[in-house]
């Protein structure tokens, strides 16, 4: 079946440095693949989209390129302030399935003045 | 005006108890959802409805019923709740069941169950 995998944090950073976090998939065809953010005691919020092949998503400096032949889609900033804070999670919808969300893990991001 | 808005957003109760938790969303969208989130954030859909009809069922016990009076409102009931329950249940709506859409979602509910 379809899957999700992404680094497990937390991930500690100073403000301004650089955050990667990478996330690969596992899927039949090509599915759209999404990044949301949860901010503490709320839902999730979408971040950034990619639906085809070498799109690049990107929304308040973040950043993640599809990648077909590494089945990846990596999420990065160049330079993260606190209220990045914040946890992230990788997802994928395939194309016949009702635009049901296949999630990885999260991944925890501390941002640290 | 909150675009999905879930009741209540707290819920403690006891084993073998019978609750629900509901769900509506303002934003004209056709498609609802119920995701699960553990306690290790790990978040997994339960259900889909799209126009009042059920699409996607996941593999979820039958303790969990799904109800859609129209197409605004999803409610998730849950009868005999059991220790595992205890998780986030965050609803979420997209204005279609079609691909590529942003899903939007509820502050989630927290469901612990003593």
């Amino acid at each position: 079946g379809d899957s999700v995998t992404q680094m497990e944090g937390p991930v500690t950073l100073s403000e301004e440095a650089f955050l990667t976090i990478n996330c690969t998939y596992t899927a039949t065809g090509y599915p759209s693949l999404f990044w949301y953010v949860q901010y503490p005691g709320e839902g999730l919020q979408l971040l950034l989209k990619a639906t085809k092949a070498d799109d690049k998503g990107s929304n308040k400096g973040f950043e993640a390129t599809y990648r077909k032949e590494t089945t990846s889609f990596h999420l990065e900033k160049g330079s993260v302030q606190v209220s990045d804070s914040a946890v992230y999670f990788c997802a994928l919808s395939p194309k016949a399935a009702g635009n049901k969300l296949t999630f990885g893990g999260g991944t925890r991001v501390l941002v640290k003045p | 005006d909150t675009a999905v808005s879930q009741t209540p957003k707290y819920l403690v109760t006891q084993m073998g108890n019978d609750k629900s938790i509901k769900c509506e969303q303002n934003l004209g969208h056709d498609t609802m959802y119920w995701y699960k989130q553990d306690s290790k954030k790990f978040l997994k859909i339960m259900f889909s409805y799209n126009n009042k009809e059920l699409i996607i069922n996941e593999t979820v016990p039958n303790r969990f019923s799904p109800k859609s009076p129209d197409k605004a409102h999803l409610n998730l009931h849950i009868n005999s709740l059991e220790l595992g329950d205890s998780a986030v249940y965050f609803c979420a709506s997209t204005p279609s069941d079609r691909q590529n859409t942003e899903a939007f979602f509820g502050q989630g509910t927290r469901l612990t169950v003593v």
